[in-house]
């Protein structure tokens, strides 16, 4: 067990919807990521926050938005779902966010588009 | 950007010894991570690298030469339970950036 809890384990919806996923990192780490992991694709970084504040941004589709609250936990939004869309969404924490910095990933959320 | 080249799929048999090549290209090096990651489970820390030489840690080995963008996973006494996806994933210095390979399924035959 990492430590980083997301939540919900499972999600099934349908096109043209909207979804939050939710992310608690390790108790002490300030920093959090999320990454996208599709069959044909391996781990896709997504966006990193900092103590509430963005850091780093990847391949983040416009339709999807994240945030990191005043308790650090962050909230991963997807929103006019695709097909395309369904995959694990992982989140993972680390203390500060810096070199060397190792990242303690979540269980993870499985969503599916119909 | 950043490329990262692993191969796509290893066998081995259990009580041997595997290593698996990562080689990658980046504008600017911070660091390189291993994860073993079992299938629809989260990945899981192995080992970082920042400086060249080799760094163990029980039956994992982790190895990088920065000058040639190449790092390797020495895997030894392989088990069963080693039959997992290993990605090696690079940090990008001016972003902090973490760009994840796209794995290597070995497979850990009896």
């Amino acid at each position: 067990d990492s430590g980083v809890t997301q939540t919900p384990k499972h999600l099934i919806t349908a096109t043209g919807q909207r979804v939050t996923l939710r992310c608690s990192p390790r108790s002490g780490d300030l920093s959090v990521y999320w990454y996208q992991q599709s069959l044909d694709q391996g781990l896709q970084f997504l966006i990193q926050y900092y103590n509430g504040e963005e850091r780093a941004k990847g391949n983040i589709l416009e339709r999807f938005s994240a945030q990191q609250f005043p308790d650090l936990h962050s909230e991963l939004n997807l929103s006019s779902l695709e097909l395309g869309d369904s995959a694990l969404y992982f989140c993972a924490s680390s203390a500060i966010g810096t070199s060397g910095d190792t990242q303690y990933f979540g269980p993870g959320t499985r969503l599916t588009v119909l | 950007g950043q490329n990262i080249d692993q191969p796509t799929e290893m066998t081995a048999t259990e009580g041997a010894i595997v290593q698996i090549n990562c080689t990658y290209q980046t504008s600017g090096f911070n660091g390189l991570f291993w994860y073993q990651q079992h299938a629809g489970e989260a990945p899981t820390f192995l080992s970082y690298n920042v400086l060249d030489g080799l760094e163990e840690k029980g039956r994992f080995s982790s190895f990088l030469s920065r000058s040639k963008g190449y790092s390797y996973l020495l895997l030894k006494e392989l088990q069963m339970k080693d039959s997992a996806s290993y990605l090696c994933a690079v940090r990008d210095g001016g972003y902090q950036k973490v760009t994840f390979g796209t794995g290597t399924k070995l497979q850990v035959i009896p």
